[in-house]
């Protein structure tokens, strides 16, 4: 596609439900990286792939946060035991790995928790 | 690692009038600074960048200033217009250090017509 796509564009869940957000990033993109946003905050790192390898999963809040990129192109993020507190627009970006380092924005999935 | 302040957090002006907004960062080995806005249920989009061997750069009625001593660096928006409103990210980034992108909390800019 011409963008980074990432679905669902929103996601209600319950307390204690697992969720998968997916990106599917700029064709071509090597690296992929997840932030989550709060309300009225900037974009906040979680996890930051090259290739197919999680190269910095620093921002992970948890162990109920894990991520996958298994063929180096899509990636899911993977959220077990939500709590209140996930709710938040999960944003996924990629770019081209080179120096360059701009970063392209998908739209966001906006998880709500309740 | 980086901690990267901006402000002001909100900032209205005239259509036409010029705004600014500031942001520090706190690593030195950040290298690369970009600007993004975001409109209201979009993704953060890329404005305008500057590296850190450059001090100005001048996309049309933007422009971005970077002083490397102090740690800082601004946008400027002149001749404002309505569309300019949104939300405003700056970042710090180095490839030195984990390859991670640093964001401001933003700035709400409102145009008034």
């Amino acid at each position: 596609g011409a963008g980074v796509s990432q679905t669902p564009s929103n996601k209600v869940t319950e307390k204690g439900k697992y969720v998968e957000l997916r990106c599917d990033p700029i064709s071509g993109h090597t690296a992929l990286y997840w932030y989550r946003q709060s309300l009225g905050q900037g974009p906040e790192f979680l996890i930051y792939f090259q290739g197919t390898g999680a190269a910095d999963d620093s921002g992970l809040p948890n162990d109920r946060f894990f991520a996958v990129r298994p063929e180096g192109s899509v990636s899911t993020l993977k959220i077990q035991r939500t709590e209140r507190g996930d709710s938040a627009v999960y944003l996924c970006a990629s770019s081209s790995g080179t120096n360059t380092g701009e970063l392209f924005f998908g739209e966001g999935s906006r998880l709500t928790v309740l | 690692g980086e901690n990267v302040e901006q402000h002001p957090s909100t900032l209205s002006v005239q259509e036409g009038d010029s705004a600014v907004i500031k942001c520090t960062y706190s690593d030195s080995a950040s290298n690369y600074f970009p600007w993004y806005k975001q409109e209201l249920g979009k993704g953060p989009q890329l404005i305008i960048d500057i590296r850190s061997n450059v001090g100005e750069k001048k996309d049309q009625r933007i422009a971005v200033t970077l002083n490397k001593t102090a740690k800082h660096f601004s946008l400027h928006i002149t001749e404002t217009q309505p569309e300019d409103s949104a939300v405003y990210f700056c970042a710090a980034y180095s490839t030195y250090g984990g390859n991670q992108f640093y964001f401001g909390t933003g700035t709400s800019l409102t145009v008034i017509p």
